[in-house]
């Protein structure tokens, strides 16, 4: 058990929809990542947050969004939702912005 | 573009042989690199890490080693084992940048 819960961790919907994927992070970390995994594909890095402030971007789509609670814990909301978003969304966190990044299980999103 | 390639999708090895899984990295500014290990519905597992300003690291039977003249990493697992099975990404960052770029994976298969 790493630490890192995700919810849910499987999710169907249809084309045009919005969801929201939420990542708790490990307890004291402050960076909280997020990764697409779509099949037969590596781990593409989505967007970064530390401390509540939005640190990185990588390839995310304008459809995509996140935030950072005060909590710590972290959303992923994606919207307009296309056949080929579905994938396996991993959160995961660390302590500081360059250290091991710990995985959660990940959510399988399925749009159909 | 693809900053980190595992050229290699797939490799088996024999049960006590050894595994020798490769990486490649464009960045020459990449000075931290980490191999995470993927079983199937789990997140990725960090396994070993490696600084630029060494050029081996140990830990039991892994041993990332790293050519920073040829931007080539690679992870050595020695004997192989069953449980060793999984995919394995490598992933390489800036030690004071905000994110880690991931391969595609190798999944790795020892053969009882």
């Amino acid at each position: 058990d790493s630490g890192v819960t995700q919810t849910p961790k499987h999710l169907i919907t249809a084309t045009g929809q919005r969801v929201t994927l939420r990542c708790s992070p490990r307890s004291g970390d402050l960076s909280v990542y997020w990764y697409q995994q779509s099949l037969d594909q590596g781990l593409q890095f989505l967007i970064q947050y530390y401390n509540g402030e939005e640190r990185a971007k990588g390839n995310i789509l304008e459809r995509f969004s996140a935030q950072q609670f005060p909590d710590l814990h972290s959303e992923l909301n994606l919207s307009s939702l296309e056949l080929g978003d579905s994938a396996l969304y991993f959160c995961a966190s660390s302590a500081w912005t360059h250290s091991e990044a710990f995985f959660g299980q990940g959510t399988r999103l399925t749009v159909v | 573009d693809q900053q980190v390639k595992q050229n290699s999708p797939s490799l088996s090895v024999q049960e006590g042989r050894i595994s020798i899984l490769n990486c490649d990295y464009t960045n020459s500014m990449f000075d931290y690199f980490l191999w995470y290990k993927k079983y199937p519905a789990e997140g990725p597992t960090f396994l070993i890490s490696i600084s630029s300003i060494k050029d081996k690291n140990e830990d039991g039977r892994f041993t990332v080693f790293l050519n920073k003249s040829a931007k080539h990493l690679s992870l050595h697992i020695v004997p192989s084992q069953p449980g060793d099975s999984a995919v394995y990404f490598c992933a390489a960052g800036r030690s004071r940048g905000n994110q880690f770029y991931f391969g595609t994976g190798t999944s790795l298969t020892v053969i009882p």
